[in-house]
């Protein structure tokens, strides 16, 4: 059971650059997350799901885009890289019975330069 | 909006008690999460709270006063593997009530010392 994986694990990009988070869940959550982690300020959502072609904002979704064609991905795109979405990423997943308990993938490192 | 206040440092030492504080402002309250965080890992989901009083799950116990938008998170017999990162989250109706994300505090790391 592997739960939640994202790839890639590290990325450096340069300013003006795209790139896909991937992100993809096996336990059969309709509810999926993506936040980022900046030092010190905790998690903060970008977008989320409940589920398959069903997305919305979160607190912070200015340069993201994300979809949700199937149940188990949720990709995040980012468009024209900036040093300011230098951070770490995480995506999540929760049942609905169960959705305070988020399961969490391994995170992506990101840096811009 | 959602505000969570937790301390940003706490240290105690290996076999002690030690109770993290998080008081959070909402307009709407459904239930407080602990997640558990090792430096260069994932969070960890730890407890969840819905109703006031105590849970305990082993080492493990979180608290919640609704009235005080309060609650703690207590780990007992600390060990060095406890130091981490602890974050609260809350879930309210500011998010939406067919949505189900949360809302993190910015996290307590602990520091378990011989």
């Amino acid at each position: 059971n592997a739960g939640v994986t994202q790839t890639p694990k590290f990325r450096i990009l340069k300013i003006g650059q795209s790139m896909t988070l991937q992100c993809a869940q096996d336990m059969n959550h309709n509810y999926m997350y993506w936040y980022r982690q900046d030092p010190g300020m905790g998690l903060k959502l970008i977008y989320y799901s409940v589920g398959a072609g069903i997305t919305d904002k979160g607190e912070v979704p200015n340069g993201y885009n994300v979809s949700r064609s199937t149940t188990e991905d949720f990709p995040l795109r980012l468009e024209l890289a900036a040093p300011s979405q230098t951070s770490v990423y995480f995506c999540a997943s929760s049942s609905e019975d169960r959705y305070y308990g988020y399961t969490f993938g391994s995170g992506t490192r990101l840096t811009v330069v | 909006g959602q505000s969570l206040e937790q301390p940003s440092e706490v240290t105690a030492v290996e076999g002690a008690i030690v109770q993290i504080n998080c008081t959070y402002q909402t307009s709407g309250f459904y239930g407080l999460s602990w997640y558990q965080q090792h430096d260069g890992g994932a969070p960890t989901f730890l407890s969840y709270n819905a109703l006031d009083g105590l849970e305990e799950t082993g080492r493990f116990s979180s608290f919640l006063s609704r009235s005080d938008s309060y609650g703690y998170l207590l780990l007992q017999e600390l060990q060095m593997k406890d130091s981490a990162s602890y974050f609260c989250a809350v879930r309210d109706r500011a998010s939406g009530a067919g949505s189900y994300q949360l809302t993190f505090g910015k996290g307590t790391k602990l520091s378990v010392i011989p």
